[in-house]
């Protein structure tokens, strides 16, 4: 099975600050990954496909990059709203299907 | 508008046996693979389940492979997760979700495994 090492586990960072996580596979998933925003109560949103594609609606501040096995996540300036947990996911393989272990990300 | 409805969920006794089902609008529901992901309480996503849009392709996590069934009835536009011999640790709000593309999620049914 791939394993996704996502980190860090939590961040703590100010209004208008630049984030980034970070997602390592344990073997070559291509481009096959997806970034998901998850608030309290809520299902998880799907924030960027195929590791770099913004979902529709999704705003620009939001970006990823990445393929092979290193992926990254990036908010290029928070907002108090952009607070929740944020995990990866990959798909190489639809039936066998990993998630990252989240990072909870809260405004300091 | 895609719209997943999850339902089933409860409060069982280990041992026991609970059914999930997941009904589908929106969208051509024979068209898309379907899965379940599961989040125990305060805890991450974890990918239960998932189903080819045909039924011939399926997949579980190791941790539920041979107590859980995945299936589906593409005529009535409904997915299910047959869960047997439930543990404590099988406790978590199950989401089903719409494959290719997964955007499209349901609000999730929280199942509890207790005595």
């Amino acid at each position: 099975d791939i394993q996704m090492t996502q980190s860090p586990s939590s961040l703590s960072a100010s209004v208008g600050d630049r984030v980034t996580i970070t997602c390592q596979a344990s073997q070559d998933i291509a481009n096959y990954l997806n970034w998901y925003q998850q608030k309290p109560g809520r299902a998880p949103k799907l924030l960027i496909y195929d590791a770099s594609n913004l979902d529709t609606g999704v705003p620009s501040r939001f970006s990823g990059s990445g393929s092979g096995t290193d992926f990254t996540f990036t908010i290029s300036s928070l907002q108090p709203e952009d607070i929740a947990t944020y995990y990866c996911q990959q798909y190489d393989n639809f039936l066998l299907i990993t998630f990252g272990q989240g990072t909870r990300l809260e405004i300091k | 508008e895609v719209q997943l409805v999850e339902s089933g969920g409860g409060l069982v006794q280990p041992g026991r046996s609970l059914r999930l089902s997941c009904a589908a609008s929106g969208f051509n529901f024979d068209d898309y693979a379907m899965h379940w992901v599961r989040q125990a309480p305060g805890k991450g996503l974890e990918w239960v389940s998932g189903i080819s849009w045909n039924s011939n392709s399926i997949g579980y996590a190791d941790s539920v492979k041979g107590r859980f069934t995945i299936s589906r009835d593409n005529a009535k536009n409904s997915l299910y997760l047959q869960m047997n011999s439930l543990r404590a640790e099988d406790t978590a709000f199950y989401y089903c979700a719409k494959g290719d593309g997964w955007a499209n999620w349901g609000q999730g049914t929280l199942v509890t495994v207790s005595s």
